[in-house]
């Protein structure tokens, strides 16, 4: 594997800002997406990164560090529906895959 | 648009055992990937078609296979079924590429083993 590291579980209060972040190995490395799966539906799309920096998306912002191998994904005003994992998924140059980690369980409490 | 549709939702299915699961991409995506979701390994890649051709391969056991057809449409078959096969199969549908494109996921199928 291409040794995606995410933490795996963390609570939060609702309208709280939580940071979930995504390390991975750099050679060959191409871009990296962020998947939001509510328990027992389909992953879905939330960013793509190619370049270094910030992208902004409503309350969901994520960053990208090609030189550290270094995402996170930025929750802000945390909502109860936000309760979910986030999958970080990285895409490598040659490969038709993306490669994910184990994905980080958010818990909003009230 | 119609989603990716993925049948049957659940499967019980017994050791030894054969099964094939079936994925419809989204109209016009050429490219068809499936995953094994299980609690303690997260999204394992198996395979992905593009245009019938597998492009791309994980590290399963030939137990493992799959097919894609003229329609996109995908099949992935798991033969002499093993009590660790019982998981959450995705696919997941691409306009060309899952490299640097959205990939849209189905509701997937629950495997069980018994």
């Amino acid at each position: 594997g291409q040794n995606i590291d995410q933490p795996t579980e963390m609570t939060a209060t609702e309208g709280a800002i939580v940071q979930i972040n995504c390390t991975y190995q750099t050679s060959g490395f191409n871009g990296l997406f962020w998947y939001q799966q509510h328990a027992g539906e389909a992953p879905t799309f939330l960013s793509y990164n190619v370049l270094d920096g910030l992208e902004e998306k409503g309350r969901f912002s994520s960053f990208l560090s090609r030189s550290k191998g270094y995402s996170y994904l930025l929750l802000k005003e945390l909502q109860m529906k936000d309760s979910a994992s986030y999958l970080c998924a990285v895409t490598y140059y040659g490969n038709n895959r993306l490669a994910f980690g184990k994905g980080n369980q958010v818990v909003v409490i009230p | 648009k119609a989603g990716v549709t993925q049948t049957p939702r659940y499967l019980i299915k017994t050791r030894g055992q054969q099964v094939t699961l079936s994925c419809s991409p989204i109209s016009g995506h050429r490219s068809v990937s499936w995953y094994q979701q299980t609690p303690g390994q997260g999204l394992q890649f198996l395979f992905e078609y593009f245009s019938e051709t597998q492009r791309n391969k994980g590290n399963f056991p030939g137990r493992f296979s799959g097919r894609q057809f003229s329609n996109s449409r995908s099949e992935m078959n798991v033969s002499t079924l093993e009590l660790g096969d019982s998981a959450l199969y995705l696919c997941a549908s691409s306009q060309d590429s899952p490299v640097n494109t959205e990939a849209f996921f189905g509701q997937g199928t629950r495997l069980t083993v018994v």
